[in-house]
C-alpha cells in the first residue's frame, strides 16, 4: 500500500513569513496526526483529527499555526508568521482509527522547515 | 499529561552484544508502548510494541519488556548489527479515545563493527 505522503521535503524561509505544508495519509485511516521534531528530540504531537474533526489541539500555537482537513482526507499545517524556533522537521502520521484501539500511526518523510 | 524519560541519549556497542534503551512514564493510564526507529534523514517506523496486560514481548532479535508496578519499559536489541545503528524512540499513550503518542527524547544507538 501506500504510504504517507508530504510535500514539501524541504523549505527554507525567513522568519515573519508565511509557510504551508501538505499531508496525504495512508487511503482509509481515519486518524490523522501532525508532530513536530526538533533536532535531538522525540516528536511533539502539534494536532490530531478524526476524519474532518479536531480531536487535540492543546500544543498547536494557535496564535501562528493552524491545521485542516477538509473532506477529511488531505491536511495543511500552516505557519503564519514564523519564528526561528519553528525550525524543526513537521512529520504527518496517520491510523486507521475508529474503533482500533492500538492502531498503528504510519508516519510520512516529514518537511525539513529552516527559518532564517 | 504525560511525560516520558528515556535513557540513555547515546549508546555505542560492540557488534554481537546486546543493547538496552530504558523508559519511564508518568500517568498510571497509559495503556500501549510503541518502539519507533528514526534512521537518518528517514521517518520513523514501528519495530515493536506493548500493551499493558502483557510483560513481555519478543520479536527475532527485539524484545520489549514491561513493569506497570515501576512505570518503566525497556527495548532489548540481541546480537547487535550494524544496520541497527539509528535513533530509538519509545512513547506512551494514555488510555481514553484520543489516543495520542507522547514519545520519549531518543537514543542514538551506534553499532561498531
Amino acid at each position: 500500500e501506500a504510504g504517507v505522503a508530504q510535500s514539501p521535503r524541504y523549505k527554507i524561509i525567513e522568519k515573519r513569513q508565511s509557510v504551508a505544508f501538505w499531508c496525504n495519509p495512508i487511503s482509509g485511516h481515519a486518524t490523522l496526526y501532525w508532530y513536530q521534531q526538533i533536532l535531538g528530540q522525540g516528536p511533539k504531537l502539534l494536532i490530531q483529527f478524526q476524519n474532518n474533526g479536531v480531536v487535540d489541539d492543546s500544543q498547536l500555537p494557535k496564535d501562528r499555526f493552524s491545521a485542516e482537513r477538509l473532506k477529511g482526507v488531505d491536511s495543511t499545517l500552516k505557519i503564519q508568521p514564523a519564528k526561528l524556533e519553528d525550525s524543526a522537521v513537521y512529520l504527518c502520521a496517520s491510523s486507521v482509527g475508529g474503533g482500533q484501539l492500538f492502531a498503528e500511526q504510519y508516519f510520512g518523510p516529514g518537511t525539513r522547515l529552516t527559518v532564517t | 499529561g504525560e511525560n516520558v524519560e528515556q535513557h540513555p541519549s547515546t549508546l555505542s556497542v560492540q557488534e554481537g552484544d546486546s543493547a538496552v534503551i530504558k523508559c519511564t512514564y508518568s500517568d498510571s493510564a497509559s495503556n500501549y508502548f510503541p518502539w519507533y526507529k528514526q534512521e537518518l534523514g528517514k521517518r520513523p517506523q514501528l519495530i515493536i510494541d506493548i500493551r499493558s496486560n502483557v510483560g513481555e514481548k519478543k520479536d527475532q532479535r527485539i524484545a520489549v519488556t514491561l513493569n506497570k508496578t515501576a512505570k518503566h519499559f525497556s527495548l532489548h536489541i540481541t546480537e547487535t548489527q550494524p544496520e541497527d545503528s539509528a535513533v530509538y524512540f519509545c512513547a506512551a499513550r494514555l488510555s481514553g479515545s484520543a489516543r495520542q503518542l507522547t514519545f520519549g527524547s531518543g537514543t542514538q544507538l551506534t553499532v561498531l563493527p
